[in-house]
């Protein structure tokens, strides 16, 4: 059975750091392209960012909100994804999911989902 | 980047209602298209991918069609676990992977 747990979430400070982590089991954690994506109180979903496999290059790509702000990366020896925030942003609020990430041949989706970990960032 | 708009926003129907939620793409995306239920509390929960295919699991009573820019998610009789709000998400050529805004599907 697929489990991604994520941890880390925490209350911090506008211009503040965190990073969360994602553990994985179940699969084959270095073959799989992973994702965090976000959730703001009572909002819709935004995709955060992507990781490919290294045997797939290792591409990492991020959303225009975060990008240059947050850094994923991956440590396959531990089964772990990372997701470092810094310069955090009040809009940076919301609950972060890891996500695994296949591809039927037409397009990419998000098949299996961890609980979520939360982030407040107020003063 | 591609804009997803859902319509509608939300949606009040019955046990044993047919429901269709409208996905609509700002540029045609092919059939890169899927969605999610979401329940209180819950994380998302993969239902459609590539806009027609049901991931294992899910009943058959979803189904997804369309292609280009305009796609249905399709209810074909409500159940009391049905009662969600439902996302549809692109992935077509380079990130970002966009979401739809979100339908609520309540309790008539």
């Amino acid at each position: 059975e697929v489990q991604l747990v994520e941890s880390g979430g925490d209350l911090v400070k506008p211009g503040g750091s965190l990073r969360l982590s994602c553990a994985a089991s179940g699969f084959t954690f270095k073959n799989a392209w992973m994702n965090w994506v976000r959730q703001a109180p009572g909002q819709g979903l935004e995709w955060v960012g992507r990781i490919k496999s290294n045997t797939d290059g290792g591409t990492i790509d991020y959303g225009a909100p975060v990008r240059g702000r947050f850094t994923i990366s991956r440590d396959d020896s531990k089964n772990t994804l990372s997701l470092q925030m810094n310069s955090l942003k009040t809009e940076d609020t919301a609950i972060y999911y890891c996500t695994t990430m296949k591809t039927s041949g037409k397009g990419y989706y998000f098949d299996n989902w961890g609980q979520g970990t939360p982030v407040t960032v107020s003063s | 980047d591609i804009q997803m708009t859902q319509s509608p926003s939300s949606l009040s129907a019955s046990v044993g209602d047919r429901v269709t939620i409208t996905c609509r793409a700002s540029q045609s995306i092919s059939n890169y298209l899927n969605w999610y239920q979401q329940k209180p509390g819950k994380a998302p929960n993969l239902l459609i991918f590539a806009a027609s295919n049901l991931q294992s699991g899910v009943p058959s009573r979803f189904s997804g069609s369309g292609s280009g820019t305009d796609f249905t998610l399709t209810v074909s009789s409500l159940q009391p676990e049905d009662f969600a709000t439902y996302y549809c998400q692109q992935s077509y050529s380079t990130p970002p992977y966009t979401f739809g805004q979100g339908t609520k599907l309540e309790i008539k």
